[in-house]
């Protein structure tokens, strides 16, 4: 089945921590995004990617990282940098600006 | 920069009933719109994809209309089922140099009541 598949499902940081979020998509799809959502907001963008080895800030980086070294991948690194990071991480992906797909999204605490 | 509006944030509504929900942004330039769901501690589920160039897309029971003009779209829901209920989400894609961008709204919580 085509799809985005995003793991873990749930993830626990500890205060000083990096983690690393995976996003893995077999759509063929050249833009992967990575969104945050949290309560009572809309979803935000942190990085989107057009092309492998390329990739742009979104409207808050700050405390995030992202690679983008294969066309199927997209890891999204939280970094101790990212003061608040517990949120809902969701990962995304488009031929060209058409229509986006989504993950099931990454359930990210704070412990 | 572009905002998104939903109104209203959530809507009950009886099994069987017709619904309208309601999305606005302030900047017609777009590249186009997309109506997704989201189900309680779930990913997005894409429902339609208005071009802008397009006036209206239909998928079932679903229909979504676009207003570029007036910065307005909806999305109708006929005969609604209590399977339905779930968080929609209204999305633009500006244009040009902003066409990376999905700018979404903040959703309307629906629930459907048998």
């Amino acid at each position: 089945d085509g799809g985005i598949t995003q793991s873990p499902k749930y993830l626990f940081r500890k205060e000083g921590q990096n983690v690393t979020l995976s996003c893995e998509q077999n759509l063929n799809h050249d833009a992967m995004y990575w969104y945050r959502q949290d309560p009572g907001q809309g979803l935000r963008l942190i990085y989107y990617s057009q092309i492998v080895n390329d990739f742009q800030k979104g409207d808050i980086a700050e405390g995030y990282s992202v690679s983008r070294e294969k066309k199927e991948s997209f890891p999204l690194t939280v970094t101790s940098a990212q003061k608040n990071p517990t949120a809902f991480y969701l990962c995304a992906s488009s031929k060209d600006w058409n229509e986006a797909f989504f993950g099931q999204g990454t359930r990210l605490t704070v412990v | 920069k572009q905002e998104v509006t939903q109104i209203p944030a959530a809507l009950s509504v009886p099994e069987g009933e017709n619904l309208v929900l309601n999305c606005s942004f302030t900047d017609s330039a777009i590249y186009n719109l997309q109506w997704f769901r989201q189900d309680p501690g779930k990913g997005l589920t894409s429902l339609l994809l208005i071009q802008s160039s397009q006036r209206e897309q239909t998928s079932g029971r679903l229909n979504a209309s676009l207003d570029k003009s007036s910065g307005r779209s909806t999305l109708y829901i006929a005969a609604s089922q209590p399977g339905d209920s779930a968080t929609y989400l209204c999305a633009v894609r500006g244009w040009g140099a902003g066409s990376y961008q999905l700018t979404f709204g903040k959703g309307t919580k629906l629930s459907v009541i048998p």
